[in-house]
């Protein structure tokens, strides 16, 4: 069974800080998505990246696939409160994905 | 419809009760996938059908939870004699092209009692 580690599991930021979360695994991908997800919500997909080493920018936000496409990170840009929510990567296993342990954003005004 | 609809939003049971939880893709979709949220954490996949070929049940937890498709749209989950650890929020997803981008309703919060 392949498994996607987050981290951080939570993170508690002030309003115009940086911050980076991380997807790891031990197996290799052909693609990452990352989602994110608010209360009372179901996930909404951010973005999807499929080739090693790439790099996808999407405002603030930056995506990174890992070389070995086992890993990827999300970097947030002067946070502000409206990215708070749940961030999920997901990766593929048989014709479905996987999804992460998720990491939790507040962003404090 | 526009999105991916479920119903109900909530649902509060008795332990040892049966329910039935519904998810009505978007039209056209032929890839739909039924997962478990516990707690705001990750998501636990249950069961996905494509199309009319045979589901994969890889990830029911017990056999009492089952699932259909009919008419390859409307799918229903159903949770038999429920217990306390099936409390969780259950959310379907649709997809056109399979695991490239799944749309996912707002789920259903079980709560068993």
């Amino acid at each position: 069974t392949q498994l996607l580690e987050q981290s951080p599991q939570f993170l508690s930021i002030q309003e115009g800080e940086n911050l980076t979360v991380y997807c790891n695994s031990s197996s290799v991908f052909s693609s990452l998505q990352w989602y994110r997800q608010e209360p009372g919500e179901g996930p909404v997909l951010l973005v999807t990246v499929v080739t090693g080493g790439e790099v996808k920018k999407l405002k603030r936000l930056t995506f990174q696939f890992g070389d070995a496409r086992k890993d990827s990170s999300l970097h947030i840009t002067a946070a502000q409160p409206g990215d708070t929510g749940l961030y999920l990567c997901a990766g593929e296993d048989t014709d479905k994905l996987i999804f992460g342990t998720g990491t939790r954003l507040q962003v404090f005004p | 419809g526009a999105g991916v609809s479920q119903s109900p939003s909530n649902k509060v049971t008795e332990k040892g009760k049966d329910v039935e939880l519904r998810c009505d893709p978007i039209s056209g979709h032929t890839a739909l996938y039924w997962y478990r949220q516990s707690l705001g954490q990750g998501l636990e996949f249950l069961i996905y059908f494509q199309g009319n070929s045979a589901p994969d049940k890889s990830g029911l937890p017990s056999d009492r939870f089952s699932a259909e498709r009919t008419g390859g749209s409307v799918s229903t989950l159903t949770i038999q004699r429920t217990q306390q650890e099936d409390s969780a929020v259950y959310l379907c997803a649709s997809s056109q092209h399979g695991f490239y981008g799944y749309t996912f309703g707002s789920g259903t919060r079980l709560t068993v009692v």
